[in-house]
């Protein structure tokens, strides 16, 4: 069965400061790995995955993430941090063949001015 | 184009009541998914679905019954609530086959007491 670790359960960043979320997985396999994203009082809203190709992966609101197999990691870094980002964050993984996904308990984002 | 809903938003319920959370979605994803959130566990699964009539347990099924006779409706039953459900609820659908992520509902935050 797969896992996430996300090791950070809250991190502040200066706004305009970058940002990078850790993502830890298990699995044996090659994962599929997402970032989703919870402001407050809403749904998780999907930001980017990875399936498989170029490690590096470009999402939504110039978020990235980058897949490094021999780290079994897939950490969430934005170059330029916004007010607006303050949220929750999600790592997930899911497996080839199988429906669900594994969340991670999320890493919450404090944006300071 | 509504997406997915979920019904009611908020309910308060007592120890010992019945309570039905009501999820819909106008995609018509084959895959429906039932998550509770709670503070320091992240996203647990409860039960997911493949299509009408196929329902399958997840990470913590016990006190929930769902079931799903149309592709669009997957309604989540607590039979007798505990305080322990307590919880914000999150139903989900995903297009299956070839594509693992997730679209989320808004959420409906129910409250035993």
């Amino acid at each position: 069965a797969q896992s996430v670790t996300q090791p950070d359960i809250h991190i502040t960043v200066s706004e305009g400061a970058s940002l990078e979320l850790r993502c830890n997985y298990s699995y044996g396999a090659t994962p599929y790995l997402f970032w989703y994203v919870q402001s407050p009082g809403q749904g998780l809203q999907l930001l980017l995955k990875y399936f498989s190709g170029d490690t590096l992966v470009q999402g939504i609101k110039g978020f990235e993430a980058e897949f490094k197999r021999s780290q079994s990691s897939f950490n969430l870094r934005k170059p330029s941090v916004h007010w607006s980002d303050a949220a929750e964050y999600f790592c997930a993984v899911g497996a080839r063949g199988y429906s669900t996904l594994t969340f991670g308990k999320g890493t919450m984002l404090l944006v300071s001015p | 184009d509504a997406g997915i809903t979920q019904s009611p938003r908020y309910k308060i319920t007592e120890t010992g009541r019945q309570v039905t959370l009501m999820c819909h979605q106008t995609w018509s994803h084959s895959y429906m998914f039932w998550y509770r959130q709670d503070l320091g566990h992240g996203l647990r699964l409860i039960y997911y679905s493949a299509a009408a009539d196929i329902t399958d347990k997840g990470e913590v099924p016990d006190g929930y019954v769902v079931s799903r006779s149309k592709t669009e409706n997957f309604p989540l039953t607590l039979e007798s609530a505990t305080r322990s459900q307590t919880s914000v609820y999150f139903c989900a659908t995903g297009q299956g086959a070839l594509s693992y992520e997730q679209y989320f509902g808004p959420g409906t935050r129910l409250t035993v007491t």
